[in-house]
């Protein structure tokens, strides 16, 4: 079992809808949870960080957290165009010594205006 | 600034040739990471270190090698061992408090002649 999956994509939504994200893991220790956003061809670049169970926004962007389920999922409110880009889930297994961060296969969105 | 630093942009490695991508981060962070990432996939992990002169290896490390002996550099070393380098290689590094996010370069596009 992959640590870390998330649906490939690709996830279409009309402008100005709600975009569902979702990510389980397999390691119910892991601690830190993680939303990156990736461009093509750039660098990830880190949207929002969650880590205890319940919902956490910021602007647009609100992740939920539900160690129970194994479960950690990302919504975005009014999509834009520019949201259009590969959404990575990440997060920090339970290691004992280590920093370790692991990340899952992406989903890619597109918005259409 | 601070930042990390990755170079070469783009990277061309003939057939049995050992090349080495440059990775320097002026942020004083302790943990750095390297990972790979595939058209359309996730990043996966090579080797990650938390202190100089210490590295660990992550999921897919066999046919790469590392060094760690300042804290400002990560060099990753793509040997001949590895049959099917071409990817994109992202270094990131972090402050080891378990919960801060990752910063990354701009990555390098390897490819093989």
């Amino acid at each position: 079992q992959k640590e870390v999956e998330q649906n490939s994509g690709p996830l279409s939504v009309p402008e100005g809808a709600i975009a569902s994200l979702n990510c389980t893991y397999s390691d119910r220790g892991s601690q830190s949870f993680f939303w990156y956003r990736q461009y093509s061809g750039k660098s990830p670049e880190l949207i929002m960080s969650i880590y205890s169970n319940g919902d956490k926004e910021d602007g647009r962007f609100t992740a939920q957290l539900n160690k129970a389920s194994q479960y950690v999922s990302l919504l975005i409110r009014d999509s834009q165009p520019s949201d259009s880009a590969t959404y990575l889930c990440a997060l920090r297994p339970w290691e004992t010594s280590y920093d370790k961060v692991i990340f899952g296969p992406g989903t890619s969105l597109s918005v259409i205006p | 600034d601070g930042g990390i630093t990755q170079s070469p942009k783009y990277l061309f490695r003939k057939e049995g040739q050992n090349v080495t991508l440059s990775c320097e981060q002026n942020l004083n962070h302790d943990a750095m990471y390297w990972y790979r990432q595939d058209p359309g996939q996730g990043l996966r992990l090579i080797y990650y270190s938390q202190i100089v002169n210490d590295f660990q290896k992550g999921d897919i490390a066999e046919g790469y090698s590392v060094s760690r002996e300042k804290k400002e550099s990560f060099p990753l070393t793509v040997t001949s061992a590895q049959k099917n380098p071409t990817a994109f290689y992202l270094c990131a590094s972090t402050l080891t408090d378990g919960n801060e996010k990752l910063f990354f370069g701009s990555g390098t596009q390897l490819s093989v002649l």
